[in-house]
């Protein structure tokens, strides 16, 4: 099992530009969970899905954001336009039933310009 | 919003200690987990608690769940220095909008000197 994959681990862009970040859960876990974590705040939940369809977004900071995900095994978390205070490490998250713990992956750290 | 209160912030001891850290709510959850996370790396699942009063141990590590379900408590034995990283807790809600998904605590950030 290759655990729930991010892609990028890092990156760094200009405000303004846009960021798509991507996910690959674990096969078989029907639930997604995109957080956002930073000194500050700690971890904050964003936005999740329960097969591929969105639960709850209340999280998610402003218009700015926004999540897909199109089938079981891939989802997006875009931001566009970036902004510097957009800058924390963005970590996706599957689990399997309710009763199961999460399986996090190991994070993209996007620094915003 | 749920709020999981964490004490300490920080702790900072030495190999061989026992140390305690809380996580406290004056929310009901229907499950309470711990996770521990090292730098550049998400966190990973240590257990989960269910029931009130629950008491599970994972080797040197033992976790206790409130009677009322709205507290939880990670103790650990004769602390090594491998056990350093940032501990969290996070609770679950069984019903309604919050049903799914975990309220993440602000974290513990343990250092085992050796």
């Amino acid at each position: 099992d290759a655990g729930v994959i991010q892609s990028p681990r890092h990156e760094v862009t200009e405000m303004g530009q846009e960021v798509t970040l991507r996910c690959k859960p674990i096969s078989g876990h029907n639930s997604l969970f995109w957080y956002r974590q930073t000194m500050m705040r700690g971890l904050e939940l964003l936005i999740y899905f329960n097969n591929n369809v969105p639960i709850d977004d209340s999280g998610m900071p402003e218009d700015r954001f926004s999540a897909k995900m199109p089938n079981a095994s891939f989802s997006t978390l875009k931001i566009q336009p970036s902004e510097p205070r957009d800058s924390a490490v963005y970590f996706c998250a599957s689990r399997q039933t309710a009763n199961y713990g999460y399986t996090f992956g190991s994070g993209t750290r996007l620094t915003v310009v | 919003t749920q709020l999981l209160e964490q004490s300490p912030q920080f702790l900072s001891i030495q190999e061989g200690e026992n140390l305690t850290v809380y996580c406290n709510s004056s929310s009901v959850f229907s499950s309470l987990q711990w996770y521990r996370q090292e730098p550049g790396e998400g966190p990973v699942l240590l257990v989960t608690v269910v029931t009130g009063g629950e008491v599970k141990k994972l080797k040197r590590l033992t976790f206790q769940f409130g009677d009322a379900r709205k507290d939880s408590s990670l103790h650990i034995t004769a602390a090594q220095p491998g056990d350093t990283g940032l501990y969290l807790c996070a609770g679950g809600k069984a019903g309604g909008t919050s049903y799914g998904k975990l309220t993440f605590g602000q974290g513990t950030i343990l250092t085992v000197h050796p």
